[in-house]
Formats: structure tokens, sequence, C-alpha cells
């Protein structure tokens, strides 16, 4: 089966510009997941979605950042605007049950200038 | 709330030797999931290993074992035959029972010298 796709796989931008990214996740996967690993450091978690619903996004900086995942499938990261302190991987990971772990993409390392 | 620590920022073994990675985590639960997950430099985060708390014995897949030690809460990982191809950075991660969370540790650099 096809894994977990995500895009751009770079990106840069000045502060202040909005920026987006998207993942596919694996197809029959109902739960989504967007991490955030900053430089040296493990993941954490920024969102999770039940099909299209958000379920915990406890620690989505909600002045900043979105996200959606429209008709439970696709899901997009938004950022709008960026600051200097938001350069790192973001990682998008899907799961049918989540106890036998999660399938992640290869994230999108975005640098902020 | 749970928090994973691995007390070893780097790590380096020479090609087929064996090498351990340390894991220590907190919880109040008393079923729970342990991963071991391998993201070498393309990024992407590869599951290793996963052990059940539930389950006494030992998770091991081909060369990677863990031992679990549920009263110290520790979960480290063995490596065996080290490979260049390990050469990666390896996170703990936990899991409570009910999947909907994977919490991970900072992880340690493994270098595999020939």
């Amino acid at each position: 089966e096809a894994g977990v796709v995500q895009s751009p796989r770079y990106k840069i931008i000045e502060k202040k510009q909005p920026v987006a990214f998207w993942c596919n996740p694996i197809s029959g996967h109902n739960t989504l997941y967007w991490y955030r690993q900053n430089l040296g450091q493990g993941p954490e978690l920024l969102i999770r979605y039940e099909n299209e619903e958000a379920v915990d996004d406890s620690q989505l900086p909600k002045d900043r950042f979105s996200a959606e995942r429209l008709k439970g499938v696709d899901s997009t990261l938004k950022i709008q605007p960026a600051e200097l302190g938001d350069s790192a991987v973001y990682l998008c990971a899907s799961s049918r049950q989540g106890w036998y772990g999660y399938t992640f993409g290869s994230g999108t390392r975005l640098t902020v200038v | 709330a749970q928090t994973v620590t691995q007390s070893q920022p780097e790590m380096s073994v020479q090609e087929a030797e064996t090498v351990t990675l340390s894991c220590t985590y907190d919880t109040s639960e008393n079923n729970y999931y342990l991963f071991w997950y391998k993201q070498p430099p393309s990024r992407q985060m590869i599951l290793v290993i996963r052990q059940e708390a539930y389950k006494q014995q030992n998770a091991t897949e081909n060369r990677f074992s863990v031992n679990f030690q549920k009263a110290a809460k520790s979960f480290s990982l063995k490596i065996s035959d080290s490979q260049l191809g390990d050469t990666a950075m390896y996170f703990c991660a936990f899991m409570t029972s009910r999947g909907n969370k994977l919490v991970f540790g900072a992880g340690t650099i493994l270098r595999v010298k020939s």
C-alpha cells in the first residue's frame, strides 16, 4: 500500500508570511495526526483527527495555526503568520488502530527566515 | 501526564557488534503500549518494535529485541549484529491503552562505524 504522503518536502519563507502543508494518509486510516518536531527533539502532537473531526487540538497554537481534514481523507495544516520559532519538521501520521503504531510521512522541513 | 526519558543523547557501535539504547517512562496506568521508532536522515519515522504492557514476554523483531521491565518502567532496545544502515535517530514512545496519542522521548542518535 502507498504510504503517508506529505508535501512540500522543504519550505523556506520569511517571517509573517503564511504557509500550508498537505498530507494524504494511508487509505482506510480514519485517524490522522500532525506532529511538530523541533531540531534534536522528539515529535510533539499538534492535532488529531478522527475522520473529519478534530478530537484533540489542545497543543495547537490556535492564534496562528489552523488545520482541516475535508471528507475525512486529506488534511492541510496552515500557519499564518509564521514566526521564527515555527522552524521545525512537521510530520503527518495516520492509523487504523492506534495501538498498533502510526505510519508517518517524510515530513515537511519548514525554515522561517 | 506521561513522560518518556532517553538518557543517552548519542551512542556509537562497531559494525556487527551489539548495542543497547535506554528508555524509561512515567505513567500511572497499568495497560499501555511502548514503541521504538527509527528516524534516518530521510526523516521518515519507521516503526522498529512494539510491546504490549500486559505481555511479560519481551518483543523481538529479527535483530531487534527489547528488555521490558514494567515495575522499573524501563524499556530498552537491543540491536544485535549492528549494520551501517542502522545509523539513525531512535525514539522511544509511549501510548495509553486508548491508543490515541504517542508520546515520544528526545531520541538517541546511533552511529554504526565500519
